[in-house]
């Protein structure tokens, strides 16, 4: 099955700074990248997506990019608030559909 | 427009009593359905998913259990919890249509076990 690993697990940022949070994957017939914001105590919410047929997929302030060769996908926050401060969790669907989670990572944005 | 409801949010449990936890989805059929737990400051753990009525997989040995009595409807329960089993439970749900389609998270159902 698919294994969807994530890094780093806690990063820091000062208020203004870009954010990169890397995934990899092992399944090579995965089609589908999703990412999850989940601000504390509440639900995962997407925030933005990929698929394998793009490479790269922006949205004002967050963009992802994804290396299909290599397996691996990147959330890239740029000009960062302390609104961003929250978990975000990378996914890839396997080839069933079935979506794995990667483990997620703590974002802190510091004024 | 498609909607998942969750309920209760929150709710306290004696270690033994029993759990049901509820979810329902509107404006959609067939959906692909799901149950995840998080523990705190933890990772999104699947517990159980559903193809279908009837149609139940389970991820991760335990003591609970999930069943699907109508399309839209996902249950989760438990005949006597253990402490363990407190954390963050969410409900999700995708469009049975192709691969590659978006979860959607229901509110959550906060457990504390004591």
């Amino acid at each position: 099955g698919e294994n969807v690993e994530q890094h780093p697990s806690t990063l820091s940022v000062q208020e203004g700074d870009s954010a990169v949070i890397k995934c990899t994957y092992s399944d090579s017939a995965s089609n589908y990248f999703p990412w999850y914001k989940q601000e504390l105590g509440k639900r995962p919410q997407l925030i933005i997506d990929i698929r394998s047929n793009v490479g790269e997929k922006k949205d004002q302030r967050i963009a992802v990019t994804l290396n299909k060769t290599a397996k691996h996908f990147s959330l890239h926050i740029t000009e960062t608030q302390p609104e961003d401060s929250a978990v975000y969790f990378c996914a890839a669907t396997d080839s069933w559909g079935k979506f794995q989670f990667g483990a997620g990572t703590q974002v802190v944005v510091t004024p | 427009s498609q909607t998942i409801h969750q309920w209760p949010a929150t709710l306290v449990q004696p270690v033994g009593s029993p759990l049901s936890l509820e979810c329902t989805v509107e404006g959609t059929s067939n959906p692909n359905l799901y149950w995840y737990r998080q523990a705190a400051g933890r990772g999104l753990q699947l517990l159980f998913y559903s193809v279908g009525i009837g149609q139940i997989s389970s991820e991760v040995p335990q003591n609970l259990s999930a069943s699907r009595p109508q399309d839209r409807q996902f249950i989760l329960s438990s005949k006597k919890l253990l402490l363990s089993d407190s954390g963050f439970y969410l409900c999700a749900w995708d469009p049975d249509d192709v691969s590659g389609n978006t979860i959607y998270f229901g509110e959550g159902s906060w457990l504390t076990v004591v």
